[in-house]
């Protein structure tokens, strides 16, 4: 089956710095790489995804890459505020049914 | 749009009681809905896949005489914890899937079953 390993457990940064968590993936029938942010004590909220025929997708702040020859894609978090803590999730699907990684919890300090 | 519920949000009952809970597509209909269990500072784990109208699928080492998973409708699915025992004791979140062609899963805000 999908083996997901996500880096780095524990990320903290200056408020302004950006963020950068790396994820690779061991199932090169993997098609569909969402991204989840998870604030304490609620459920995960999908921020970014990509699919396996795209390299690259931003939306405001947020960016993920992917490279498929590597298996591995990146969460970029540009201009981070203290909002932005939270465990960050990725997540490689095949069958429709994601594989997460074991999260990242990222910390950004005022 | 895509808003997941689930209810009660924590619960709290004593060993050896079932507990119920629902989770709820309120903006468009799922055919497929996921349970996950998460233990404190862990990833999320499938539980089950629930479908409407036929019987959930299971992940290897979860007993489905101990969690019992209802999708009668396509906006509603309940997971019952039954005798519940304090190793139960965890964050219960479901998600719901637009339709079967679609990757994209929706999560509910999760429920808190702490078991006494």
């Amino acid at each position: 089956g999908e083996n997901v390993e996500q880096h780095p457990s524990t990320l903290s940064v200056q408020e302004g710095d950006s963020a950068v968590i790396k994820c690779t993936y061991s199932d090169s029938a993997s098609n569909y790489f969402p991204w989840y942010k998870q604030e304490l004590g609620k459920g995960p909220q999908l921020i970014i995804d990509i699919r396996s025929n795209v390299g690259e997708k931003k939306d405001q702040r947020i960016a993920v890459t992917l490279n498929k020859t590597a298996k591995h894609f990146s969460l970029h978090i540009t201009e981070t505020q203290p909002e932005d803590s939270a465990v960050y999730f990725c997540a490689a699907s095949t069958t429709y049914i994601p594989t997460f990684g074991r999260g990242t919890s990222l910390i950004v300090h005022p | 749009g895509a808003v997941v519920s689930q209810h009660p949000s924590w619960v709290i009952c004593k060993s050896g009681t079932s507990v119920k809970i629902e989770c709820r597509s309120l903006d468009f209909q799922a055919t497929t809905m996921f349970w996950y269990r998460q233990f404190p500072k862990q990833s999320l784990m499938l539980m089950a896949t629930s479908n409407e109208g036929s019987k959930a699928t299971y992940e290897q080492g979860v007993e489905k005489d101990k969690f019992l998973i209802n999708h009668a409708s396509l906006t509603l699915s309940t997971l019952t914890v039954t005798s519940a025992h304090p190793e139960d004791s965890s964050f219960y979140i479901c998600s719901a899937r637009l339709g079967a062609d679609y990757n994209e899963q929706f999560f509910g805000p999760g429920t808190r079953l702490t078991v006494l």
